[in-house]
């Protein structure tokens, strides 16, 4: 089974900090996706990265960045933490560039930013 | 541009009844169509695809999910509904052509009842 596993399952951070999520998946898959998810709204993608080094903006990408040094780690990084970055954080990842293998998802990180 | 649609926020049935959480989409391409679950306070679960093929995809859990192009819907559909069932379902989509990324609906909460 394909494992996604987040650092953190809560975490509460103030306000102007700099803020890293981590991610890490067991099965060498070559994409890796960072998603927030809010009440109403869904899945929101916010950088995605189809190999080491490279990324991608998704939807949302302002006030985060990410870091993809090696193939089964991707960060997400808040650059100066704000209240509306509050959020649940999911990171997922999937097998090849052809897009119709499924995203495997992590438990998500709950950030409250005060 | 890509979209989906979750028309119901919530679907309320009966355990034992059949259920149904709808899904349409619009792509300019031949469509990516997945479904999946999030039980509360955990990441999102695959359930089932369709990438081409037959219209009518089985999943996990008993579920199935039928395409019809004329009508651009993918609803999730289920026999018998169970308690166990009960969660927040997402619809999700990509263009196969044009490399997009997976857009996702809002979600529909499906409470079953004993």
């Amino acid at each position: 089974d394909v494992k996604v596993t987040q650092s953190s399952r809560y975490l509460v951070k103030r306000t102007g900090e700099k803020v890293f999520l981590e991610c890490v998946q067991d099965m060498d898959h070559e994409n890796m996706f960072w998603y927030r998810q809010d009440p109403g709204l869904g899945l929101r993608l916010i950088y995605f990265s189809y190999d080491v080094k490279m990324k991608e903006k998704g939807d949302i990408p302002e006030g985060y960045s990410v870091s993809r040094e090696k193939k089964e780690r991707f960060s997400l990084i808040l650059e100066s933490a704000s209240t509306n970055q509050t959020s649940m954080y999911l990171c997922a990842s999937s097998l090849g560039r052809g897009g119709y293998q499924p995203q495997h998802f992590g438990d998500g990180t709950r950030l409250s930013i005060l | 541009a890509q979209s989906v649609a979750q028309p119901e926020d919530q679907v309320n049935v009966a355990e034992g009844n059949p259920l149904t959480v709808k899904c349409t989409y619009s792509v300019s391409g031949n469509p990516y169509l997945f479904w999946y679950v999030q039980y509360p306070n955990r990441g999102l679960q695959f359930l089932l695809k369709y990438i081409t093929g037959d219209n009518l995809v089985k999943g996990s859990y008993g579920f199935e999910a039928e395409f019809n192009k004329s009508q651009t819907s993918f609803h999730l559909k289920k026999p018998s509904a169970l308690v166990s069932d009960s969660a927040l379902y997402f619809c999700a989509v990509r263009d196969g052509q044009a490399g997009t990324a997976l857009i996702f609906g809002k979600g529909t909460t499906l409470s079953v009842s004993s």
